[in-house]
């Protein structure tokens, strides 16, 4: 079964760097999500992606962030200067158009020192 | 948004039903009610979704009251892999974004 993948399975970095997430959505999706879970905390939303355009973020999404498909397979999330509470298991999703169930790879974990 | 309500934590035996309720009494007439489900350490795995009528597929089956204002996740014979949280997520019209609640966290037992 086609399946959502996300690398590294673990980033550690230093306050103030900037991190790249990278994800491989299923082939044939359209639709491409960023969420984010921070330990013990609930799944939260982060952003909505189709076209080549961000279609709904939170307000969690800020400047600091951005996302990017840099060719047809990639779709990536930038934190351009992490912060401490940036640590957190962020989670790719896709799904084959709006609407239709997203499907989640398992996840980055970012520890932020 | 439609909010939903769900117990905390429940147990099943292994073999048995599992019956997952879910209580969303504003959804509204074109929101759809989503089942996810979240294992130790992975990311949220889809399981099923429906509107009105009940749906079934390999993995579980919805039923959604007449009155849309509840659900019930029901998977037929729970196995020790089913220990997980699951969410009920109902997903507001026009948007793609899953609010997430608590979950009920479900333990499968020998």
């Amino acid at each position: 079964e086609p399946e959502v993948t996300q690398t590294p399975s673990h980033q550690v970095t230093q306050m103030g760097q900037e991190v790249i997430l990278r994800c491989v959505p299923i082939s044939n999706h359209l639709y491409f999500y960023w969420y984010r879970q921070i330990l013990g905390q609930k799944v939260e939303f982060l952003v909505s992606f189709y076209n080549n355009e961000i279609s709904e973020k939170s307000e969690i999404f800020d400047d600091q962030f951005s996302v990017e498909r840099p060719d047809g397979s990639n779709f990536t999330l930038k934190i351009r200067s992490t912060k401490l509470e940036d640590s957190a298991m962020y989670f790719c999703a896709s799904s084959s158009r709006g609407g239709q169930p997203q499907h989640f790879g398992d996840g980055t974990r970012l520890s932020i020192l | 948004d439609a909010k939903t309500t769900q117990p905390p934590s429940m147990d099943c035996a292994e073999g048995r039903a599992a019956n997952l309720p879910c209580n969303h009494s504003t959804i509204s007439g074109n929101e759809y009610v989503y089942w996810y489900r979240q294992i130790h350490s992975q990311g949220p795995q889809y399981i099923i979704h429906g509107l009105k009528n009940n749906e079934t597929n390999e993995m579980a089956s919805l039923i959604i009251t007449e009155d849309r204002k509840s659900s019930t996740l029901i998977l037929p014979h729970a196995t020790l892999r089913d220990t997980a949280v699951y969410y009920c997520i109902v997903r507001v019209h026009n948007t793609d974004k899953l609010i997430f609640g608590t979950g009920t966290r479900l333990q499968v037992f020998p």
